[in-house]
């Protein structure tokens, strides 16, 4: 059965840092979603992505956000400058359809990200 | 209550026994979701159903949605202790597309 995927599964990163976080959505789904979930605390939204470009963003996606899908398979989220509350679980999602149509998003495992 | 909002926060109950968890949510909706979460992993999507429906089963899973009510349950019968996790349910919203609004979550425990 085709899954959502995610790399890395856990990132350490300093305080300042750059980080990349990579998701191969399912290949014939159109939207991708970022989440993250605090530890301890709810799944929250952070962005949508349909035909290149951002559909919708929570205001935790602030500019120091970014979403990229730079080829045919993946997708990225972007930190330019990690602060010590971005520590969380970030979860890739990809769903066939949304909007008025809005489908069942599948979510990959998740990417730890720990910031020092 | 907060868009999607589960009831009990935690839950435990004895091997074979059946376990429902509620959810509520505010504002109308498109569809429901729920998704299980074991222990710091990701999560698996359980069922969705859509604002026309009333109830879906799925194996030893049963959803019930009550657009009156704006309420949800999920029911687990004969659980196992592999059903131990968190369940959340998630819910879109009518005319707004993409997200998905989580819930806090039930922590269900399977004693043996």
């Amino acid at each position: 059965e085709p899954e959502v995927t995610q790399t890395p599964s856990h990132q350490v990163t300093q305080m300042g840092q750059e980080v990349i976080l990579r998701c191969v959505p399912i290949s014939n789904h159109l939207y991708f979603y970022w989440y993250r979930q605090i530890l301890g605390q709810k799944v929250e939204f952070l962005v949508s992505f349909y035909n290149n470009e951002i559909s919708e963003k929570s205001e935790i996606f602030d500019d120091q956000f970014s979403v990229e899908r730079p080829d045919g398979s993946n997708f990225t989220l972007k930190i330019r400058s990690t602060k010590l509350e971005d520590s969380a679980m970030y979860f890739c999602a990809s769903s066939v359809a949304s909007g008025s149509f809005i489908d069942t998003q599948y979510f990959g495992p998740g990417t730890r990200l720990t910031v020092l | 209550s907060q868009q999607g909002e589960e009831d009990p926060q935690a839950l435990s109950i004895q091997e074979g026994e059946n376990a429902t968890m509620n959810c509520s949510y505010k504002t109308s909706i498109n569809n429901l979701q729920w998704y299980r979460q074991n222990s710091g992993r990701g999560l698996v999507h359980l069922i969705l159903i859509r604002s026309n429906e009333r109830e879906k089963h799925s194996g030893r899973l049963r959803v019930t949605l009550d657009t009156s009510k704006k309420s949800s349950s999920l029911l687990i019968t004969a659980s196992r202790a592999a059903d131990t996790a968190s369940y959340f349910c998630a819910t879109a919203l009518m005319n707004r597309d993409d997200k998905i609004i989580f819930g806090k979550g039930t922590r269900l425990h399977i004693l043996p």
